[in-house]
């Protein structure tokens, strides 16, 4: 079983749309939460990053943590086909030195005019 | 400019040929990564480096290596590729724990 698991789409939606993303995970260590965005043919680029449990929001998009069901979800409100793109969720450990992440498969989102 | 760079961005080889991918960043960040990315299977951790004197695997590193050449640098090589190396190579800095930062990407074909 992968520490990270990602559903890889690909998911589709009209513009306008809420767009629902998530990762499960398995390693109850993981303290640091982060959504990347890959735009095709490039290499992914931080969206947003969380700390522990809770609700961080910025713009249309917002990162929600759910430790105690090992669950990460990102919304992105009012979709964009500029939105369309490979969100990358990534964790780590809170104790780890070493900035190791580990990374979701990637959910594949197409948003349509 | 590009804070990450990788050199090349495509490269179609043979098998058992040797090859080296080149990362560099003007960012000044101590840590650099390499990772390989392939559908459905997400990023991948090769390699890792502190800083020029501290060299790391990551989790897939057989048959692959690496070579800090200065802060700015880090290298990976292919000894001997093979065909199931073929996928996209990123190159990543950070400082410290705080977000990485990922070059374009090297599209490696191995024939």
């Amino acid at each position: 079983q992968k520490e990270v698991e990602q559903d890889p789409g690909p998911l589709s939606v009209p513009e306008g749309a809420i767009v629902s993303l998530n990762c499960t995970y398995s390693n109850s260590a993981f303290q640091y939460f982060m959504w990347y965005r890959q735009y095709s043919r490039k290499g992914p680029e931080l969206l947003m990053y969380t700390y522990s449990s809770g609700n961080k929001e910025d713009g249309r998009f917002t990162a929600q943590v759910d430790k105690s069901s090992k669950y990460i979800s990102l919304f992105i409100r009012d979709s964009q086909p500029s939105d369309s793109a490979t969100y990358l969720c990534a964790m780590r450990e809170g104790s780890s030195n070493t900035g190791k992440l580990i990374f979701g498969q990637g959910t594949t989102l197409q948003v349509k005019p | 400019d590009a804070d990450v760079t990788q050199t090349p961005r495509n490269r179609i080889t043979k098998t058992g040929k040797r090859i080296m991918l080149e990362c560099s960043q003007t960012k000044g960040h101590d840590r650099m990564y390499w990772y390989r990315q392939d559908p459905g299977l997400g990023l991948r951790l090769i390699y890792y480096s502190f800083d020029v004197k501290d060299i790391n695997k990551g989790e897939i590193s057989d048959g692959y290596s690496v070579s800090r050449q200065a802060q700015a640098k880090f290298s990976l090589s292919l000894e001997s590729a093979i065909p199931n190396q073929t996928a996209l190579y990123f190159c990543a800095t950070s400082d410290r724990w705080t977000e990485q930062f990922f070059g374009p990407g090297t599209r490696l074909t191995v024939l």
